[in-house]
């Protein structure tokens, strides 16, 4: 089983939609996750932090599950500029961030 | 400036030669990562300085590659007699540990987009 599994999709959605993506990962003994977004050639960028607590930025929410060991990301109200590969991101103590490999989303207008 | 800085941008090289991928971490930063993408893939980890500590290095895919960090600040990746499947993007990231020894949220640098002829 991989480290950490994403759908690589591509999510085809148009503007406005709400779209969702999973992330699960093997290890129980991570501690820190992440999303981060990564646009065509461009190097990946810290889309937000995941809190057990989930947490919310605007339009995008992230959730964690330990029970389950896995991730969401939620985007409502998608927008153009929401096109992207979403990057889920798992850490635990002293070791390096562990990277899935990514969701592509496209959003049409 | 305040970012992961890399070196060069691009390199061009022919199949056979040895190349070195320079990058400057943010200030202050304990952890340093190297990763590669190729086209459309997903990224691959090389290696992970963290201080002091012997660096991770599990994700080299052969002994052709090796990574360096002088003063715990500037890190070198070497490609010995480069084959053209080390084409690839090579990103280099750097991050804080936080007080419960975790890695807080890496920035990456632009990377050094390598093609080997």
């Amino acid at each position: 089983r991989k480290e950490v599994e994403q759908d690589p999709g591509p999510f085809n959605v148009p503007e406005g939609a709400t779209v969702a993506f999973n992330c699960t990962y093997s290890n129980s003994a991570s501690q820190s996750f992440f999303w981060y977004r990564q646009d065509c050639r461009k190097e990946p960028k810290l889309l937000m932090s995941v809190y057990s607590s989930g947490n919310e930025d605007g339009r995008f929410t992230a959730q964690l599950n330990r029970a389950s060991q896995y991730i969401s990301l939620l985007i409502r109200d998608s927008k153009l500029s929401d096109s992207a590969t979403y990057l889920c991101v798992v850490n635990g103590r002293n070791t390096p961030l562990v990277f899935g490999k990514g969701t592509r989303l496209s959003v049409i207008a | 400036g305040a970012g992961v800085s890399q070196s060069p941008s691009n390199k061009v090289t022919e199949k056979g030669k040895d190349v070195e991928l320079r990058c400057d971490p943010i200030s202050g930063h304990t952890a340093l990562y190297w990763y590669r993408q190729s086209l459309g893939q997903g990224l691959e980890f090389l290696i992970y300085f963290q201080g002091n500590s012997a660096p991770d290095k599990s994700g080299l895919p052969s002994d052709r590659f090796s990574a360096e960090r002088t003063g715990g600040s500037v890190s070198t990746l070497t490609i010995q007699r480069t084959q053209q499947e080390d084409s690839a993007v090579y990103l280099c990231a750097s991050s804080q540990w936080d007080r419960g020894l975790m890695n807080t949220e890496a920035f990456f640098g632009q990377g050094t987009r390598l093609t080997v002829v």
